[in-house]
């Protein structure tokens, strides 16, 4: 079990410029989530996958923003025509699908975005 | 969405005991959670409780849970140096909702 990964680290990238991160959750884990934290503030969800399915968006994913999960693996998520708004640290999470009962979810060490 | 509140910072003597609180306004989650976030790393579970429970106890770590008031608490017993972090209640069943934290800052 390595963990939940997520490249790059940090990005810093220039206003309007496209940007795009990519998480790999644990292998046997078919739900992934993305949460954005902003300084001073907790993670704010995003949007998650069940397999490749993308089940939910959250109203603070502009249309600049889109995630795919095409194989049920892996993610990506893409910033288009970027903001110095969209400064965060972009966070991924991953856990087995299941509601009602506990199912953990794990997080990655997250990408740090700077927009100049 | 739902509405998480904590209080900002706490400062806490090493041996003594810690409590954050949280807030909250829908209690239809079937779990509440503490996470742990410390600089440069990942966040990191500390604990849970089920809603149907009023108290959990995880070695020095004291869940409580108030449905009626929708507050919950994290008991740090023999607070220590390495649980200086930001400490986030979470609620929600797939999409956690997540308090700003609390900075606990542990001093000799």
């Amino acid at each position: 079990d390595t963990g939940v990964s997520q490249d790059p680290r940090h990005k810093i990238t220039k206003r309007g410029q496209n940007v795009t991160f990519r998480c790999d959750p644990i292998s046997e884990h078919n739900r992934l989530y993305w949460y954005r934290q902003t300084l001073g503030q907790g993670p704010e969800f995003l949007t998650y996958f069940q397999n490749e399915a993308q089940l939910e968006k959250s109203r603070l994913l502009s249309d600049r923003f889109s995630a795919e999960r095409p194989k049920g693996s892996f993610s990506t998520l893409e910033i288009q025509r970027t903001e110095q708004g969209d400064s965060a640290m972009y966070l991924c999470a991953s856990s087995v699908a299941g509601d009602g009962f506990y199912n953990e979810q794990f997080f990655g060490p997250g990408t740090r975005l700077t927009v100049l | 969405g739902e509405d998480v509140e904590q209080s900002l910072f706490l400062s806490v003597r090493e041996g003594d005991s810690s409590v954050i609180n949280c807030t909250y306004t829908d209690s239809s989650s079937t779990y509440l959670y503490w996470y742990k976030q410390e600089p440069g790393a990942g966040l990191q579970l500390l604990t849970y409780i089920f809603s149907n429970m009023d108290m959990k106890q995880d070695q020095r770590l004291t869940v409580l849970l108030n449905k009626k008031d929708k507050h919950l608490s994290l008991r740090i017993a023999d607070t220590q140096t390495g649980d200086s972090a930001i400490y986030f209640c979470a609620v929600n069943d797939y999409k956690l909702s997540f308090g700003a934290g609390t900075t606990v800052t542990v001093r000799a």
